[in-house]
């Protein structure tokens, strides 16, 4: 089956800082990729959709300077949380748009878990 | 605008059966996904639904009637690693997923 990495899957970092998040698909190529975020017992939000070779869109309310998203592959988007702050600490989950699969559906990475002290 | 519902927790023993019911009302129709999601882990695909009908898989089944923008996931033979939240996912004209809030399904013995 279609497999997605996520890396890394927790990083803890002082305010003001930058993380990076890789999404890789393993093992098909993803044109389409899309980052979320999740707090805790709430359901998945998506914050924008990585096109390789395009810029990323982004949805409403999600600021495009601070979560700058790269998909320069066809196998590799990332993330990068700029100047980060305790209230981005959340869940980011990344999935992968298998094209050539059965359903177009979309397969997920295991999440990364960001704390920002 | 587009919207999924779903209830947002439902309890059942295990050993039975569980209905987890799913409405939606979206701009296009290319399908509808049901997803697995274990507390701190990231959602797995179940099912994935675009004619009308029941697609059986193993102790999961999930029906679609596009007619009534409906659908249900079905779980037989309840186990206790069933208890997680389940999340129905529409695709929408522009291939875009539309989630709902997820259904947290809690299993007792």
């Amino acid at each position: 089956g279609a497999v997605v990495s996520q890396h890394p899957s927790w990083v803890i970092c002082k305010s003001g800082t930058s993380v990076k998040i890789e999404c890789r698909s393993l093992d098909f190529q993803a044109t389409t990729m899309f980052w979320y975020r999740q707090f805790p017992k709430q359901s998945l939000m998506l914050m924008a959709t990585s096109n390789e070779g395009s810029k990323a869109t982004y949805e409403q309310g999600v600021e495009k300077d601070k979560f700058l998203i790269n998909h320069a592959s066809l196998t590799l988007s990332t993330l990068t949380v700029t100047s980060a702050h305790p209230e981005d600490s959340s869940f980011y989950i990344c999935s992968a748009r298998d094209n050539g699969g059965d359903y177009n559906e979309q397969f997920f990475g295991p999440g990364t878990r960001l704390t920002v002290l | 605008g587009q919207n999924i519902d779903q209830p947002t927790e439902m309890t059942a023993t295990e050993g039975a059966i569980v209905q987890i019911n799913c409405t939606y009302q979206t701009s296009g129709f290319n399908g509808l996904f049901w997803y697995q999601q274990h507390a701190g882990e990231a959602p797995t695909f179940l099912s994935y639904n675009v004619l009308d009908g029941l697609e059986e898989k193993g102790r999961f089944s999930s029906f679609l009637s596009r007619s009534k923008g409906y659908s249900y996931l079905l779980l037989k033979e309840l186990q206790m690693k069933d208890s997680a939240s389940y999340l129905c996912a529409v695709s929408d004209s522009n291939y875009q997923l539309i989630w709902g809030a997820g259904t947290k399904l809690i299993i007792k013995p």
